[in-house]
């Protein structure tokens, strides 16, 4: 089965800086998808990245990449220049692509961002 | 615009009632999903379809079945509420393939007295 765990419950950061959400996974396939979403305190569930497991590089949208370590099976997400609309809870997601379970998505307990001006 | 539509965005309901909660998609999307989100526990999959009638168990399926007779249709329901059962429900829908994103209904708010 496969599983998803964030271990930061929560995070801060100061505006206009770095920060980086953790993701690690458990799968016994080859071939699933890895996602973040971003959930601010409207509610609404935001797409934000994919990573494929044969992508061969790290996925980047704007401010937005995914370090992807296959081998340690983790898949975080690093927010650049922090802005203070970034404050939101942040979840990590997979989905099998494989087998009988193919298209699950399976999310993360999630990390709340909290960002100081 | 794409849109997942969930009936309700609030409701209250007693112990031992039967509960549906209904989730309507016009993307003409496979797969549908019922997730129940909890504070600390994230999003926890009860179940998904990837069809019309074919339905898959999640990780937490006790205590609640699905229906889904048509493509964009897909309710959950909790034969007898209880107040173990009071969270937000989300729905959401993809296509096929590992690279689609899933679309998520507003929520609602289950409250069960």
């Amino acid at each position: 089965a496969q599983k998803i765990t964030q271990t930061q419950p929560g995070m801060f950061v100061q505006e206009k800086e770095a920060v980086t959400l953790d993701c690690t996974y458990d799968t016994s396939d080859q071939s699933y998808g890895l996602f973040w979403y971003k959930q601010p305190s409207s509610g609404e569930m935001i797409f934000l990245i994919y990573q494929g497991s044969y992508d061969e590089q790290n996925a980047t949208e704007g401010r937005y990449s995914l370090n992807f370590q296959k081998a340690r099976k983790s898949a975080n997400l690093v927010i650049s220049a922090s802005q203070l609309g970034d404050s939101a809870m942040y979840f990590c997601a997979m989905r099998d692509g494989s087998g009988t379970s193919y298209g699950k998505l399976t999310f993360g307990q999630g990390t709340i961002l909290t960002v100081h001006p | 615009d794409v849109k997942v539509t969930q009936s309700s965005r609030y409701l209250v309901k007693r112990t031992g009632e039967k509960v549906f909660l209904e989730c309507v998609q016009d993307m003409d999307h496979e797969n549908m999903f019922w997730y129940r989100q909890d504070p600390g526990l994230g999003l926890r999959l009860i179940y998904f379809s990837y069809d019309v009638k074919m339905k898959e168990k999640g990780d937490i399926p006790e205590g609640y079945s699905v229906s889904r007779e048509k493509k964009e249709r897909f309710s959950l329901i909790l034969e007898s509420a209880s107040t173990n059962q009071t969270s937000m429900y989300l729905c959401a829908s993809s296509g096929t393939g590992i690279r689609t994103e899933a679309f998520f209904g507003q929520g609602t708010r289950l409250t069960v007295v």
